[in-house]
């Protein structure tokens, strides 16, 4: 069975710093990944997801993810974060090739930026 | 967007009573969603697949006799759990499937 981890409960950050929130997984064979956003007092929302072709993939609000395969990692990026990407992120994987199937999901990772 | 609803948004019930949550897809039609549980401080943990016309399929460990799943139609599954006990209390959150998993806002259990 696949898991997913995350490398960071909480991180905390100032406006304008860089992110860097660390994923990786455990599944040998096809895998498809995505990065989950939880505003507060709000549903799971789609940041970007990875399926095949170019590893780094960009998704909404400035966000940016890279695959890598060798490493079996999906970190998610942003230059320059602002008080509103305050929020609960998941990685997901969803593996075995089935599109938008079965998602196991990481622990979260908490962001608070501070203005 | 595509929106899930789910209700209700919480519930308080008593032991050995059953509770039944909707989760709706409101403006797309979805013959699979899913259904989470989330812990206090846990990530989603998969509970079952729900296919409309089809029985649910359970992840391992699941008591499909006590969480009972129902997708009756493209837009409705349901969610009942049956005599429910304290450590049924959790965070229950569906999602349909229509190119992507749009995620409900979640219901909240507490059982005394």
């Amino acid at each position: 069975a696949q898991s997913v981890s995350q490398h960071n409960h909480h991180v905390i950050l100032s406006e304008a710093a860089s992110l860097e929130l660390g994923c990786n997984y455990s599944y040998g064979g096809t895998v498809n990944l995505f990065w989950y956003v939880q505003y507060p007092g709000q549903h799971l929302q789609l940041l970007l997801k990875y399926f095949s072709g170019d590893p780094l993939v960009k998704g909404i609000k400035g966000f940016e993810a890279e695959f890598i395969k060798s490493k079996f990692s999906f970190n998610l990026r942003k230059p320059s974060v602002q008080w509103s990407d305050t929020a609960e992120y998941f990685c997901a994987v969803n593996a075995g090739g089935t599109s938008y199937g079965k998602l196991t999901f990481g622990q979260g990772t908490i962001l608070t930026v501070h203005p | 967007g595509a929106v899930v609803s789910q209700h209700p948004s919480w519930v308080i019930c008593k032991s050995g009573t059953s509770v039944k949550i909707e989760c709706r897809s409101l403006d797309f039609q979805a013959t699979t969603m899913f259904w989470y549980r989330q812990f206090p401080k846990q990530s989603l943990m998969l509970m079952a697949t729900s296919n409309e016309g089809s029985k649910a399929t359970y992840e391992q460990g699941v008591e499909k006799d006590k969480f009972l799943i129902n997708h009756a139609s493209l837009t409705l599954s349901t969610l009942t759990v049956t005599s429910a006990h304290p450590e049924d209390s959790s965070f229950y959150i569906c999602s349909a499937l229509y190119e992507t998993q749009y995620f409900g806002p979640g219901t909240r259990l507490l059982v005394l």
